[in-house]
């Protein structure tokens, strides 16, 4: 199994509401990192997990939380997000030898 | 001045055509260099990696990296419509849980 899953696919939400962003990997990675992309844009980092530890996180708003409840499972937890926030969120994992991203949530904040 | 400048194009090629895509970069730490291909609304699919200096070739695709003139390339040979996508370079300091740099991204279209 050589994919990273995200799920749902498409999420359109509240500015009040709370909603989670899943990712799961099988390819025993100990690396995992979620990505902000505008449209025409590149992705931005947002957060590393490694070894199921946060090392870095690129001073993301408090409305994003991440959590990796185990080496193949990251969440991403929304909340009190704006309409600027509406983008397409990417899981990754892996080493500088080859990131695998999955195909992107994409957000829409109303 | 971004850590990576790539030319965001549009480019338009025929097809069969030999396309080259390049990057520079100004952090002399990068090891580790990327070519990732992202269609409209997907997720970027990892096309080549290189460590270090070198050319690495797979297929109708060549990458190329001259680390001490801090350029690297993406040469496609005989393009094909289906080659019609984002390309986006990428790199890295360290090899594990480190920030990976993009790219803007060139949009590259090959017309039949």
């Amino acid at each position: 199994d050589t994919e990273v899953t995200q799920t749902p696919k498409h999420l359109v939400m509240g500015m009040t509401n709370k909603k989670s962003l899943k990712c799961e990997q099988h390819m025993g990675h100990r690396a995992m990192y979620w990505y902000k992309q505008k449209a025409k844009k590149p992705p931005e980092l947002m957060f590393v997990y490694s070894y199921e530890k946060l090392s870095i996180n690129e001073s993301v708003p408090s409305r994003f939380s991440p959590e990796c409840p185990n080496s193949s499972l990251l969440n991403l937890h929304l909340h009190a997000l704006q309409p600027e926030d509406s983008a397409l969120y990417l899981c990754a994992s892996g080493t500088s030898y080859g990131y695998t991203f999955g195909s992107g949530t994409r957000l829409t904040v109303v | 001045q971004k850590e990576v400048e790539q030319d965001p194009g549009p480019l338009s090629v025929p097809e069969g055509a030999i396309v080259s895509l390049n990057c520079t970069y100004s952090n002399s730490a990068f090891q580790y260099f990327m070519w990732y291909r992202q269609y409209s609304r997907k997720g970027p699919e990892l096309l080549m990696y290189t460590y270090s200096s070198g050319n690495k070739e797979d297929g109708r695709f060549t990458a190329q990296v001259d680390k001490s003139s801090k350029y690297i390339s993406l040469f496609i040979r005989d393009s094909q419509p289906s080659d019609s996508a984002t390309y986006l370079c990428a790199m890295s300091a360290g090899p594990q849980g480190g920030k990976l740099i993009f790219g803007q991204g060139t949009t590259l279209q090959v017309k039949p």
